[in-house]
């Protein structure tokens, strides 16, 4: 059975840093293009940004309200995808999903249960 | 306010059809594949409809997605009680590299 296990969300003050994990099982995440999507409470979801598969360059991309300040990377060896945040603002404050964008020819197919930010003062 | 708009509300009885639309650019819905999510209270979204018109394994066939220049739409025949719920559809936006989701339908089931 396909399983994401998000962690590592919490309360943290505006300004501060949290790193978000995703573990994945059941399948061969290093084959996956990656996505964290990340929704604030009443509205609508929000991608956060992805990264590519190895064989296809590893490479990653942002949302504009988050390039410069969040980091995505993946462990393959773990099979763990990471969201690193830094300099959170109140406005990051949501729960924080992972997601299988591209998987062998399935789009969004999989998505953990997700991990509640809050930045507050 | 979203690149990608959706009607904020829908209903419908039992049985009946019901559609949501969702209206984008040419940078996005008019140049990629459209993607139709659900999400039940506290749950994350769960794919409906992927690459304009495909199902997941799983997902009822009353459920189908179309697309049309920069506007898709998803249709919902013989509305069930469990079908209500928010569905938001997204889109690639080569413009700003980015996954772009509508703002959300919340259906309601009379």
């Amino acid at each position: 059975e396909v399983q994401l296990v998000e962690s590592g969300g919490g309360l943290v003050e505006p300004g501060g840093s949290l790193r978000l994990s995703c573990v994945a099982s059941g399948f061969t995440s290093s084959n996956a293009w990656m996505s964290w999507v990340r929704q604030a409470p009443g509205t609508g979801p929000e991608w956060v940004g992805r990264i590519k598969s190895k064989t296809d360059g590893g490479t990653t991309e942002y949302a504009a309200p988050v390039k410069g300040r969040f980091t995505i990377s993946r462990d393959d060896s773990k099979n763990t995808l990471y969201l690193q945040m830094n300099s959170l603002k109140t406005e990051d404050t949501a729960t924080y999903y992972c997601t299988t964008e591209q998987w062998v020819q399935l789009w969004f197919r999989y998505w953990g249960q997700g991990t509640l930010v809050t930045v507050s003062s | 306010q979203s690149v990608v708009t959706q009607p904020p509300s829908a209903s419908g009885t039992p049985g009946q059809r019901v559609t949501i639309s969702c209206s984008g650019s040419s940078s996005n819905i008019g140049s990629n594949y459209v993607y139709w999510f659900q999400q039940l209270p506290g749950t994350a979204p769960k794919v409906f409809i992927y690459r304009n018109n495909q199902r997941p394994s799983g997902v009822p066939d009353r459920f189908s997605g179309s697309k049309s220049g920069t506007s898709a739409s998803l249709a919902i025949t013989g509305l069930r009680s469990e079908d209500e719920a928010d569905y938001y559809c997204a889109a690639w936006d080569d413009s700003l590299s980015g996954w772009m989701f509508g703002g959300g339908t919340k259906l309601t089931v009379l």
